[in-house]
């Protein structure tokens, strides 16, 4: 079975720098999607960014970006220019390709200091 | 607007009253699932649906029973709650295929069972 593994429960950075969150899977699969999913107060779940395993390339969105290691079965989030709105819950998240289901990782609580 | 929408967003009740929570969407999506999330285990599945009347368990279906009677809807049911199924609930839904891989959030009900 997947597995993600988040190790960070919590982190925090100053406004306006940089932050890395960490998250690793397991799987015996070759091509696959993974996700980070942000979670504001709101609980909504919102799609962050999304990297296709067979893409060696790093997915950017704007500010949002992933070291994906494919090798080492990791795939860290960069958040540069970090902002007050970016305070939230982080899921990183797996999908076999071929299949709907989501697995989660436990999560990570980001707090932007001012 | 597309979108996935959950009533109730809270519900209170006690130990073995018998619930529904509903889920709908908009979009035509013929997968659907329900997510719990729980505090250092992130999301976990529950029952999914890959079409009307296809239903089948996730990772955490004992005490839920789910059904799929028409594309739009996919209440979950809960017969006897227990406290232990206190947690937060997720519909999503999402076209299959490779090519459209965006799973779609509701935004989430907030279940207390005393």
């Amino acid at each position: 079975a997947q597995t993600v593994t988040q190790s960070q429960p919590e982190m925090s950075v100053q406004e306006a720098e940089t932050v890395t969150l960490s998250c690793t899977y397991d799987t015996s699969e070759s091509d696959y999607y993974l996700f980070w999913y942000k979670q504001p107060p709101s609980r909504q779940m919102i799609l962050v960014i999304r990297q296709e395993a067979y893409k060696q390339q790093n997915a950017t969105e704007n500010r949002f970006s992933v070291n994906f290691q494919k090798a080492a079965k990791s795939f860290s989030l960069k958040i540069s220019d970090s902002q007050l709105g970016d305070a939230a819950m982080y899921f990183c998240a797996y999908r076999r390709k071929g299949a709907q289901k989501l697995v989660f990782g436990q999560g990570t609580r980001l707090t932007i200091n001012p | 607007e597309a979108q996935v929408t959950q009533n109730p967003r809270y519900l209170i009740t006690v130990t073995g009253k018998k619930l529904t929570v509903t889920c709908s969407q908009n979009m035509n999506h013929e997968y659907m699932s329900w997510y719990r999330q729980d505090p250092g285990l992130g999301l976990r599945q529950i029952y999914y649906s890959m079409n009307v009347e296809v239903t089948d368990k996730g990772d955490v279906p004992e005490g839920y029973k789910v059904s799929r009677k028409e594309k739009r809807n996919f209440p979950l049911i809960l017969e006897s709650p227990s406290p232990n199924q206190t947690s937060l609930y997720f519909c999503a839904s999402s076209l299959p295929g490779l090519a459209t891989y965006e799973q779609y959030f509701g935004p989430g009900t907030r279940l207390t069972v005393t």
